[in-house]
């Protein structure tokens, strides 16, 4: 088992272009959680999901931020018009339960690194 | 409201010292916590959680409901242990702390 994939691991992205980042979990994991660790900072919710379904969104910002889940493919963290403040890891962990289960484990990836110019 | 503090950004000790981390969290139900550990070049993991009451690389964490504390603790530090550590509340989702950087020099 490969683990969580992440890709890319860096982004470099222009003030108003859109970064994509993506998550492949862990075989037989469909819980997906992804998290921003801006600097100075420790990681901060933002969003969990199931398959094809958002669970809870109340980490992600109002505007420009959306994530899937698809049936088939990896999850998506999407960021439309991307400005200085985005500069983060972005960081992705997948679970075999539901999120506040008891001996939940979340496996995390190796992040993105998004660099915003 | 539902927090994780860990007061120490970062520390130094020499190998063989002890080593105490901090945490303290603020929730109001039954917590469940964790640590997880970030090595130099690789992915975050987890360490413990305090349900298993395990050891893990020598490391231990008391769940102190009282001082709703979390401490990470190990006797003897070993340069293999400088990392990342972060301090995790588990309610509905996970809530970490900023993490305390520990560096232990030979």
């Amino acid at each position: 088992n490969a683990g969580v994939m992440q890709n890319p691991r860096h982004l470099v992205r222009r003030r108003g272009q859109e970064a994509r980042l993506r998550c492949s979990p862990m075989k037989g994991h469909s819980h997906v959680y992804w998290y921003r660790q801006l600097p100075e900072e420790g990681l901060k919710f933002m969003v969990y999901l199931q398959k094809e379904n958002i669970i809870d969104e109340s980490g992600m910002p109002k505007e420009r931020f959306s994530a899937e889940f698809p049936k088939e493919g990896p999850s998506i963290l999407r960021i439309q018009q991307v400005v200085r403040g985005d500069s983060a890891a972005y960081f992705c962990a997948s679970s075999p339960l539901a999120s506040g289960s008891s001996y939940n484990e979340q496996f995390f990836g190796p992040g993105t690194r998004l660099t915003v110019l | 409201a539902q927090r994780v503090t860990q007061p120490e950004k970062l520390l130094s000790v020499f190998k063989g010292a002890p080593v105490e981390l901090k945490c303290n969290y603020s929730y109001s139900g039954s917590p469940e916590l964790f640590w997880y550990v970030q090595y130099s070049r690789q992915r975050l993991q987890l360490l413990l959680r305090h349900i298993s009451r395990e050891s893990i690389k020598g490391f231990t964490a008391d769940l102190n409901k009282g001082e709703t504390s979390f401490h990470l603790k190990k006797p003897f530090a070993q340069e293999e242990d400088s990392a990342m550590y972060y301090c995790a509340l588990n309610t509905d989702k996970l809530i970490f702390g900023t993490g305390t950087r520990l560096q232990v020099f030979p």
